[in-house]
């Protein structure tokens, strides 16, 4: 298996700019995560999702975050508008529901200039 | 609520030297362990976990832990060091359901 995939690996965009991070979970893989990591805060868990469905998204810091899941295999989170404060790279990390392991992406490192 | 804590933010470690990373974790029930890796930006890759059974884990790469109820803790051992080694390590906890709680790392230097 190719692992979760995570597009783009870097985004430079100029503040009030939308971005669309997108994440390809390992297939068959029910549980899908976004976490965002920054020096300040570690890694922070921003919504997840169970079978397509969002089940917690008290993570994410604000409306201008919102995070879609239209199908298994695919999930994006969009900034709209974003913000030089939300600059921190972005994991999406995946898991099946019969072992309590989590597989990462490489990550999206953004840059809100 | 659960919470974890990775007292040291840098380590230095001389090649061929003993390693122990510290991870001390705040939970109700037992709760399950794991340990991460992070190279330079790369995402994170799971080293080992502990979720019942035998205290003493072992992982990928060489590498050790071993879950101790009473410390609440979950140390991070590896015998001899190697330069690869060189990377941000993180604690996480997690029960049986769904998002882990991540320490905020130890970045782990080797030096020749």
């Amino acid at each position: 298996d190719a692992g979760v995939i995570q597009s783009p690996r870097h985004e430079v965009t100029e503040m009030g700019q939308e971005v669309t991070l997108r994440c390809k979970p390992i297939s068959g893989h029910d549980y899908l995560f976004w976490y965002r990591q920054t020096m300040m805060r570690g890694l922070e868990l921003l919504i997840y999702f169970n079978n397509n469905v969002p089940i917690d998204d008290s993570g994410m810091p604000e409306d201008r975050f919102s995070a879609k899941m239209p199908n298994a295999s695919f999930s994006t989170l969009k900034i709209q508008p974003s913000e030089p404060r939300d600059s921190a790279v972005y994991f999406c990390a995946s898991r099946g529901s019969a072992k309590n392991i989590q597989y990462f992406g490489a990550g999206t490192r953004l840059s809100v200039l | 609520a659960q919470s974890v804590t990775q007292p040291d933010i840098h380590i230095t470690v001389s090649e061929g030297a003993s390693l122990e990373l510290r991870c001390n974790y705040s939970y109700g029930a037992t709760p399950y362990l794991f340990w991460y890796v992070q190279s330079p930006g790369q995402g994170l890759q799971l080293l080992l976990k502990y979720f019942s059974g035998d205290t003493l884990v072992q992982g990928i790469k060489g590498f050790e832990a071993e879950f101790k109820r009473s410390q609440s803790s979950f140390n991070l051992r590896k015998p001899s060091v190697h330069w690869s080694d060189a990377a941000e390590y993180f604690c996480a906890v997690g029960n049986s359901g769904y998002a882990l709680n991540f320490g905020k790392g130890t970045s782990l230097l080797v030096t020749p």
